[in-house]
């Protein structure tokens, strides 16, 4: 299967700073997803971005299909943006057998202190 | 329209008896995966069930199974827990093929004891 390396594993902003999150893919990758996980555990969808660029307001991603990696942009960031960043995504190349089966990186976790 | 509903969401279990988790995934979609979330793991995939029939399997033990019913709502079952199977379990729906992304419940989280 696909490895998906994030970085930075930790992140530590005062509020107001801006932060770029990435996330490198070992091979061409399906459905490629950002996440954020909230302090109870559910993972809110952030982007769905196969390829191209996505702005949601204070946030943006990119990814480059072709080098196998997506960025995450976190501008003015705010205390509520503290939680566990993940992207993940499933191999392009594995046809039927990867359906569902999303890997995901070990996490960026970003704390913004006020 | 109405989210991913997982239930229960906490349980506390003992050592060696059995769990059932439920996950209603939004309206129209007919794709449920299944994940589950530890500190030392991460996040890894269990299995993923389409129109009543399950697509793609985790590498986890025979202990952990699901089903999906007809009207796509899913369940997965821990049969004689174990300690290690204390975690975070998070379910996913997503129309066939993942376009347009996976959307995640709150998930259910087990402590075994």
């Amino acid at each position: 299967g696909i490895q998906v390396e994030q970085s930075p594993p930790d992140l530590i902003l005062q509020e107001g700073a801006n932060s770029t999150l990435r996330c490198n893919f070992s091979d061409s990758v399906n459905n490629l997803q950002w996440f954020h996980q909230n302090p109870w555990g559910q993972l809110i969808n952030l982007f769905y971005i196969p390829s191209g660029t996505k702005q949601n307001g204070r946030l943006s991603a990119t990814t480059v299909a072709t080098e196998r990696y997506s960025l995450l942009y976190i501008s003015s960031s705010q205390t509520t943006d503290s939680g566990v960043y993940f992207c993940a995504g499933y191999s392009a190349n594995a046809g039927g057998t990867s359906y569902g089966k999303l890997t995901f990186g070990q996490g960026t976790i970003l704390t913004v202190h006020p | 329209k109405a989210g991913v509903t997982q239930t229960p969401r906490y349980l506390i279990k003992t050592r060696g008896q059995q769990v059932t988790l439920s996950c209603s995934p939004i309206s129209g979609h007919r794709s449920v995966s299944w994940y589950q979330q530890t500190p030392g793991q991460g996040l890894q995939f269990l299995f993923e069930y389409f129109s009543e029939t399950q697509r793609n399997k985790g590498n986890f033990p025979g202990r952990f199974s699901g089903r999906q019913f007809s009207n796509s709502r899913s369940e997965m079952n821990v049969s004689t827990l174990e300690l290690g199977d204390s975690a975070l379990y998070l379910c996913a729906s997503s129309s066939n093929r993942g376009v347009g992304g996976y959307t995640f419940g709150s998930g259910t989280r087990l402590t075994v004891v």
